[in-house]
């Protein structure tokens, strides 16, 4: 079974930028996560989407956004990028969130911004 | 503060030991504990997945829950060499949004 798969792995761009993520879940698992992780400051939790919606937000600014497909893969988008958004950018999926199932995880795309 | 503390290491242990890792929390309302391990360049694995207090044993791993302390133990028996990795605790409260809270992660190395 194939796990969360990313792309791209690694990604540099500059100040005020724009750039999309995407991430396709393993099959059968409705709901995708996005967790930025950044350097000193661990996992923070960014979007849940389950079935297209956007299902909760973590405390990053708008320019961070996204959306869940109908095939239920998704895309993180980052507009206006700053210096800080340097960071591993990781996808995680589980099945419906009402039997609270774990998360798992890809292997991250690597943002530079220069 | 933050809500859940790992110390960060680096910890060494030589190869057969038994390897403690630990996580404090301040929210009482974590229902759900996980323990991930992450290797350099890769994303989290996830290792161990328990509910409310006890313990829970796979393989060399025993995850072990303590919510009166607010304080959760990962130990790994007859540690390997590939063993050697960041691991990572995160917690979740029941109707939370599925949002994991993590620890900053220890970092492991297991020698020959």
């Amino acid at each position: 079974e194939a796990g969360v798969t990313q792309s791209p792995t690694h990604l540099i761009k500059t100040r005020g930028q724009q750039v999309t993520l995407r991430c396709s879940p393993i099959s059968g698992h409705t709901s995708v996560y996005w967790y930025q992780q950044a350097l000193g400051l661990g996992l923070q939790f960014l979007l849940w989407y389950d079935e297209g919606e956007e299902r909760n937000r973590g405390n990053f600014p708008p320019r961070f956004s996204g959306r869940q497909f109908p095939n239920y893969s998704s895309e993180l988008n980052v507009n206006a990028l700053e210096l800080e958004d340097s960071a591993l950018y990781l996808c995680a999926s589980s099945h419906k969130q009402v039997l609270n199932q774990p998360q798992h995880f890809g292997d991250g795309t690597r943002l530079s911004i220069l | 503060q933050k809500e859940v503390e790992q110390d960060p290491g680096p910890l060494s242990v030589p190869e057969g030991a038994i390897v403690s890792l630990n996580c404090t929390y301040s929210n009482s309302a974590f229902q759900y504990f996980m323990w991930y391990r992450q290797y350099s360049r890769k994303g989290p694995e996830l290792l161990m997945y328990t509910y409310s207090s006890g313990n829970k044993e796979d393989g060399r791993f025993t995850a072990q829950v303590d919510k009166s302390s607010k304080y959760i133990s990962l130990f790994i028996r007859d540690s390997q060499p590939s063993d050697s990795a960041t691991y990572l605790c995160a917690m979740m409260v029941t109707g939370g949004g599925n949002k994991l809270t993590f620890g900053t992660g220890t970092q492991l190395k297991v020698e020959l």
